[in-house]
C-alpha cells in the first residue's frame, strides 16, 4: 500500500510568482484534502476534493485553487505569492468524505521571500 | 466562531510516565473529534476518531474521551516513550461538513529519559 506522496519537499519563490504542488493520494482513496500549517500552528483548511469536484473549501482567497485528476491525484495551485504564505502546505486523502481518518503526506514546506 | 482550544500549551514528562492532554471546543454542531500525532518534520497521524456517541477510544497506550455536553475531549499517554513526544492536535468536524475540519494549535510533548 503506498502512503500520500507531496512534491516538492521544498520550494522558495519570489512573492508575486506562481507555484504548483502535487500530491498523490494513498491507493484506493478518492478524497484529497489540502492544508496550510504556519509555524507554531494547526492546520487550516485549504479545500477537499472528492472525485474530481471541490467538496468545500475554508477561508482562503481564489487565487488558492486546486485539481483533483481521474487517478484521484491533485494539485495546489497559488497565484500572486504572498510573504504570508509561506508556510508547510499538507495533503490528506481519504476513503470518503465521512468518518474515514486522514492519511496526510509529509509536507511541501514553501518559503515565499 | 467555531474554536478548537488545546492546553496545556507545551509539556514535559520523564519517560515512563503518564500524560494527559486537554481539548476544549466551540465547534457546533458536532459531528466528531479527531486526535492525531505530528512528529516534527512529518505530516500528522491519526490516533482516534470519536463520535457524539462514545465517550472513550483507545489505541494501544492512547486513550482518547470525549464529553460532548461540556465539549471537552482528554488524550491520556500511558507510560511514555521517548517516540511519544511530538505535538498533538485535536480536530473537530461540524455535522454536515466532514470536509471542513477545525484544528487545535497542538501540544508539544518532550519525553525525557
Amino acid at each position: 500500500e503506498t502512503g500520500v506522496t507531496q512534491s516538492p519537499t521544498h520550494l522558495i519563490k519570489t512573492r508575486g510568482q506562481q507555484v504548483t504542488l502535487r500530491c498523490s493520494s494513498q491507493s484506493g482513496h478518492n478524497t484529497v484534502s489540502w492544508y496550510q500549517q504556519a509555524l507554531g500552528q494547526g492546520p487550516q483548511f485549504i479545500f477537499q476534493y472528492y472525485r474530481e469536484e471541490e467538496n468545500g473549501r475554508g477561508n482562503f482567497p481564489p487565487r488558492f485553487s486546486g485539481l483533483q485528476f481521474p487517478n484521484y491525484s491533485s494539485e495546489l495551485n497559488v497565484n500572486a505569492l504572498e510573504l504570508d504564505d509561506s508556510a508547510l502546505y499538507l495533503c490528506a486523502s481519504s476513503l470518503d468524505t465521512g468518518l474515514s481518518p486522514l492519511h496526510f503526506g509529509n509536507g511541501t514546506r514553501l518559503t515565499v521571500t | 466562531k467555531n474554536q478548537v482550544e488545546q492546553s496545556p500549551q507545551s509539556l514535559i514528562i520523564l519517560e515512563g510516565k503518564n500524560c494527559t492532554l486537554q481539548c476544549n471546543y466551540t465547534v457546533s454542531p458536532f459531528s466528531n473529534l479527531r486526535w492525531y500525532k505530528q512528529d516534527t518534520g512529518r505530516g500528522p497521524v491519526s490516533l482516534t476518531i470519536m463520535t457524539f456517541s462514545e465517550n472513550t477510544k483507545s489505541n494501544g497506550r492512547y486513550t482518547a474521551t470525549l464529553d460532548a455536553d461540556t465539549k471537552q475531549s482528554s488524550l491520556h499517554i500511558t507510560a511514555s516513550q521517548l517516540s511519544d513526544s511530538a505535538s498533538y492536535i485535536c480536530v473537530v468536524s461540524k455535522t454536515g461538513a466532514n470536509s471542513k475540519l477545525t484544528f487545535g494549535k497542538g501540544i508539544t510533548l518532550s519525553v525525557r529519559p
